[in-house]
Formats: C-alpha cells, sequence, structure tokens
C-alpha cells in the first residue's frame, strides 16, 4: 500500500530555531514530493516540489530534500518565526496512481516567540 | 492572478439535503482535482477532471456523490441526500499540467446538521 508518514506529529520551537520536518514514503517509484503549509480554516499553500529526477529544492529560508531510495523527504526551515507557525504536509504523487497526491497527516509547528 | 476561487466557504444543510461545491480554476489551468479532509485525517484524493471529462474518479463514494467540470463555467461537487459523515472540508486544485504544481483553493466547509 503506498503510504505517506510525518513525524512528528507536533512541534514546538523557540523563535530563531532551524528545524527539520521529516516525510517518509512506502513506494521510491514517484513522480514527484510537494511540500505544504495549512493554515487554521484555510486551504494549502505549495511551498516546495522536489520532481523525481532532483535532490533538493530551495526558496528563501525553505529547503526540501529527496532521497528516494530510503524514501524520505526533510522540510528544513532556517531562522524559523511566529509567522512560520501552521501545517506543514508532504504529499506524494506515486508513478502509476494516475494524478491522485497521497498526503501525509503532517506537522503541526509552532513557533514561540 | 487570482488563485483557485471555492464557494461558498461554509455550508451547511440538514441531512437528505443536496449540497453543491463549486470550484473555478487558475487562469490556464484545465486540470481539477477534489479532495476531502475528514476531521482529525488527513486529505484524501477524490476526483480528477479535465474540462469535460472525469479522468479519474476512483476516490469518490459510488453513491450520491457526483463531479462535473463543463466547457464553461466552474467545476461542481454535488453531494446528494448528504448524511452527517459527510461533515469536512472539501478542497479544489488545479494544475497547468497533469503532474504539475497543484493550486489549492480555500476549501468549503460542509456541516451536515
Amino acid at each position: 500500500k503506498q503510504e505517506v508518514t510525518q513525524i512528528p506529529a507536533a512541534l514546538s520551537v523557540p523563535e530563531g530555531e532551524n528545524l527539520v520536518l521529516n516525510c517518509s514514503f512506502t513506494d521510491s517509484a514517484i513522480y514527484n514530493l510537494q511540500w505544504f503549509r495549512q493554515d487554521p480554516g484555510k486551504g494549502l499553500t505549495s511551498l516546495l516540489l522536489i520532481q523525481s529526477s532532483q535532490r533538493e529544492q530551495t526558496s528563501g529560508r525553505l529547503n526540501a530534500s529527496l532521497d528516494k531510495s530510503s524514501g524520505r523527504s526533510t522540510l528544513y526551515i532556517a531562522a524559523s518565526q511566529p509567522g512560520d507557525s501552521a501545517t506543514y504536509l508532504c504529499a506524494v504523487l506515486y508513478s502509476g496512481s494516475a494524478r491522485q497526491l497521497t498526503f501525509g497527516s503532517g506537522t503541526q509547528l509552532t513557533v514561540l516567540p | 492572478n487570482a488563485g483557485v476561487m471555492q464557494n461558498p466557504r461554509h455550508l451547511v444543510r440538514r441531512r437528505g439535503q443536496e449540497a453543491r461545491l463549486r470550484c473555478s480554476p487558475m487562469k490556464g489551468h484545465s486540470h481539477v482535482y477534489w479532495y476531502r479532509q475528514l476531521p482529525e485525517e488527513g486529505l484524501k484524493f477524490m476526483v480528477y477532471l479535465q474540462k469535460e471529462n472525469i479522468i479519474d474518479e476512483s476516490g469518490m463514494p459510488k453513491e450520491r456523490f457526483s463531479a462535473e467540470f463543463p466547457k464553461e463555467g466552474p467545476s461542481i461537487l454535488r453531494i446528494q441526500q448528504v448524511v452527517r459523515g459527510d461533515s469536512a472540508a472539501y478542497f479544489c486544485a488545479s494544475s497547468r499540467e497533469a503532474q504539475g504544481k497543484l493550486f489549492f483553493g480555500s476549501g468549503t466547509q460542509l456541516s451536515v446538521l
């Protein structure tokens, strides 16, 4: 069964700290992997998309890595700010799954001022 | 460039009524996806449509649920004879290419009394 798991489910850090969110997937045959953030009562905002052939993507203070062989991706957030507080979702587009993204259950991040 | 627009934001229905959820994709996007987020659960794929065609509806319940994306106008997710278990956040997403980056709307929160 093709699944996506995110650990931890919740994380609380003081402002300014660097942090890593983890995502693991069960099948290495993927098209791409996407990281989103979801704010309470709102939709999802796409942060980074990593194609199957790529190892990492960077946008500002965010860096996402992809290791297909181990079935893992990490989202690194540098110099965290209270505005980073949100739920972060990892989603995988598996090969052969047509167009269905498989989502993890998310990591709820709280950055304390 | 407006994002993915969903309406209504909140919809309240009594058991047995019909719910119609609307989604207008981003300009230039011809691929539309519907996802459902049940309370305390991750997002689950429901259906993928292109203009006038349902490409993949494997995640949609066989009964009471239907979706369309007409040549003109928004995509519609219709739920007939709603039950309490249909209460959830329904998100629409669109993309320019079939395996491209997904952009999500803010969702419709359906509450069934």
